[in-house]
């Protein structure tokens, strides 16, 4: 069965700094992974996904995410966070179906 | 601007009403998918349709049920509301148009508390 872990609840850095949230996956064949996020009382939003290709994947607000499959991780970065990108952040990887990881809550302060 | 659209973003129920939680998509999406969010726990996979009468169980189907009698419409049902059914529920929908990668459309959200 595939699985997502996000090892962080949360992840705190200051506003310029560059910031990485970890995500570490297990599926069977070749992953499709996600990253979505999510302000207060808000729905989901879609920032970016691997499927094939380039390791290093350009998404929204400028968000990247790293493939790296001997690691079967997919950290997501950004190299200056804003204190606009305060969210919550949730990795996902598809199978057959959808499996999302547990969230981690980013607080970027000035 | 595609959307998914929730009609309830917050209601407050009392233990053993019915609840509907009503769910619409304009994008002609097969897919629908109800999830439940819980701090700490992520989303949880409900239930969720291929197609119009359709329905598949998620990972935690227990007093809950759905219906979809429209490819636009998924309802959520909680025949009995109970307090552990105070939650946040998320719609989303994505499409099954072949090449497609499934990515999800997440509704605002219903947060539901039972009293």
């Amino acid at each position: 069965a595939q699985s997502v872990a996000q090892p962080e609840d949360q992840v705190n850095v200051a506003e310029g700094n560059p910031l990485t949230v970890k995500c570490t996956y297990s599926v069977s064949g070749n992953p499709y992974l996600f990253w979505y996020v999510q302000y207060p009382n808000r729905g989901l939003q879609f920032l970016l996904k691997y499927i094939t290709g380039d390791n290093l994947v350009k998404g929204s607000y400028g968000f990247e995410a790293e493939f790296n499959k001997s690691q079967t991780s997919f950290h997501l970065k950004k190299p200056s966070a804003l204190v606009s990108d305060s969210a919550l952040y949730f990795c996902a990887v598809r199978d057959f179906l959808i499996t999302f990881g547990t969230g981690t809550r980013l607080q970027v302060t000035l | 601007d595609v959307k998914v659209t929730q009609s309830s973003r917050y209601l407050v129920k009392r233990t053993g009403e019915k609840v509907f939680l009503e769910c619409v998509q304009d994008m002609d999406h097969e897919n629908m998918f109800w999830y439940r969010q819980d701090p700490g726990l992520g989303l949880r996979l409900i239930y969720f349709s291929y197609d119009v009468k359709m329905k598949e169980k998620g990972d935690i189907p227990e007093g809950y049920s759905v219906s979809r009698e429209k490819k636009e419409r998924f309802s959520l049902i909680l025949e009995s509301a109970s307090t552990n059914q105070t939650s946040m529920y998320l719609c989303a929908s994505s499409s099954q148009v072949r090449g497609n990668t499934g990515e999800l459309f997440f509704g605002e959200g219903s947060r539901l508390t039972v009293l």
